[in-house]
């Protein structure tokens, strides 16, 4: 099955620098890539998704980049600031069979810190 | 809408107890989603329905665990008995399957923290 591994664990960031977060996925069939931000206490909310058919996609200052070829994916933040502090989550998503839907397989997550 | 419903939002509880934790997708969603989330493992999916009907359950830990889905709007997951290292974060999240199914937006309930002694 599915395998998603999210690298670093934790980030610690200056205010306004860039932050970068990668994921590799082993299943080729996977075609949907979102993530998740999750902030203390909260529940985990999407922030971007990127399609198998895009290389890059941007909002404001988040972007994600997908390497098919490759198998790994990454966020970038950029001008981070402390409310950018949160637990961030990778996931990757089968194609369904049967007409289901595939499960989301979250990476482990990581933790970034923007110290003001 | 109110976004996906969870109850209790905590729940302490002694060890060997029955656990039953409740969630309320968002209404036309057919898919639904329960995850639990620890430090050391990570958010894991336990079992997901789609209208109602148990897709996979291969995440369930054990046959301690078990969950119903009586109807589109009502879920439960059940603990029975409950033990120390079941405390963690369970969330519930739900999704609509759109005409290409390969893309939905999984929205996550509050949570439910609960704690057995």
């Amino acid at each position: 099955g599915e395998n998603v591994e999210q690298h670093p664990s934790t980030l610690s960031v200056q205010e306004g620098d860039s932050a970068v977060i990668k994921c590799t996925y082993s299943d080729s069939a996977s075609n949907y890539f979102p993530w998740y931000k999750q902030e203390l206490g909260k529940r985990p909310q999407l922030i971007i998704d990127i399609r198998s058919n895009v290389g890059e996609k941007k909002d404001q200052r988040i972007a994600v980049t997908l390497n098919k070829t490759a198998k790994h994916f990454s966020l970038h933040i950029t001008e981070t600031q402390p409310e950018d502090s949160a637990v961030y989550f990778c996931a990757a998503k089968r194609v369904g069979y049967g007409g289901s839907q595939g499960n989301l397989i979250f990476g482990k997550g990581t933790k970034l810190s923007v110290k003001p | 809408d109110a976004g996906v419903i969870q109850s209790p939002r905590h729940e302490v509880t002694e060890m060997g107890q029955e656990v039953t934790l409740r969630c309320k997708p968002i209404s036309g969603h057919d898919y639904l989603f329960w995850y639990r989330q620890t430090m050391m493992r990570g958010l894991e999916l336990l079992i997901y329905f789609n209208n109602n009907v148990p897709i996979d359950d291969s995440g369930m830990p054990e046959d301690r665990f078990s969950a119903k889905m009586p109807n589109a709007s009502f879920s439960t997951l059940k603990i029975q008995p409950s033990e120390p290292r079941d405390s963690a974060v369970y969330f519930c999240a739900s999704s609509l399957e759109l005409a290409d199914p390969t893309y939905n937006e999984q929205f996550f309930g509050p949570g439910t923290r609960l704690t057995v002694l």
